[in-house]
């Protein structure tokens, strides 16, 4: 099983400022990767697939790279709704697996 | 619009079953994979299995293996999650999800729908 790992496990930022996340996979996974959103009390919304690919209505503040091992999401400049616990999600091979999340408070 | 309603919240005691749907909506129901997520209270998300609404084949993480069984009834565009032997750490928030190629990444999320397994 492929292993996820996200870093840091929290994230403390102003709003207007860029946020970078990390998450690693134990073995390469290629592009297979996407990168989820989940405010409390709400379903988890795609944001990334595929590594790099924003999904639909997803704003072009927020953009993913990396390939292979290391992954990264990046806010280009935070909006208050952003606030908000990010997980990573790999689905190169069986079973498919989460990272443990990021929680991205205000500072 | 691209809809998935699930059903309530569920209260079961320990042993017992639970039978979660997902109702889908807006689109073509048998072009699309369906996947379960589960998500225990404060914690993250756990992948449980897919399955294709085209065919009825399933796939399910070895975890689940023996106690799940997901069905689909095409009839009324619904996905069934069936989980037996309930434990008290079933206790979560279980997500239906609508893939966008395969069974994920899952583009569309139910609503989610808690069960709660408890004495």
């Amino acid at each position: 099983e492929i292993v996820m790992t996200q870093s840091p496990a929290t994230l403390s930022m102003s709003p207007g400022e860029r946020a970078t996340l990390s998450c690693r996979a134990s073995q390469s996974i290629s592009s297979n990767l996407a990168w989820y959103q989940q405010k409390p009390g709400q379903a988890p919304r795609l944001l990334v697939h595929g590594a790099t690919t924003r999904a639909t209505g997803i704003p072009a503040r927020f953009s993913g790279s990396g390939s292979g091992t290391e992954f990264t999401l990046t806010i280009s400049s935070l909006q208050s709704e952003d606030f908000a616990v990010y997980y990573c999600q790999q689905y190169k091979n069986w079973p498919v697996t989460f990272g443990q999340g990021t929680r991205l408070e205000i500072k | 619009q691209v809809q998935l309603v699930q059903s309530g919240p569920e209260v079961r005691k320990p042993g017992a079953s639970v039978k979660v749907s997902c109702k889908a909506s807006g689109y073509t129901f048998n072009s699309y994979a369906i996947s379960w997520v589960r998500q225990a209270p404060g914690q993250g998300l756990e992948y449980m299995g897919w399955i294709s609404t085209y065919n009825g084949n399933t796939n399910y993480v070895q975890k689940f293996q023996g106690r799940v069984t997901m069905t689909t009834d095409t009839s009324t565009s619904t996905v069934y999650m069936e989980l037996r032997s309930l434990r008290s750490d079933d206790t979560a928030f279980y997500y239906c999800g609508r893939g966008i190629m395969g069974a994920t990444p899952i583009d569309h999320w139910g609503q989610g729908s808690l069960v709660t397994v408890s004495s």
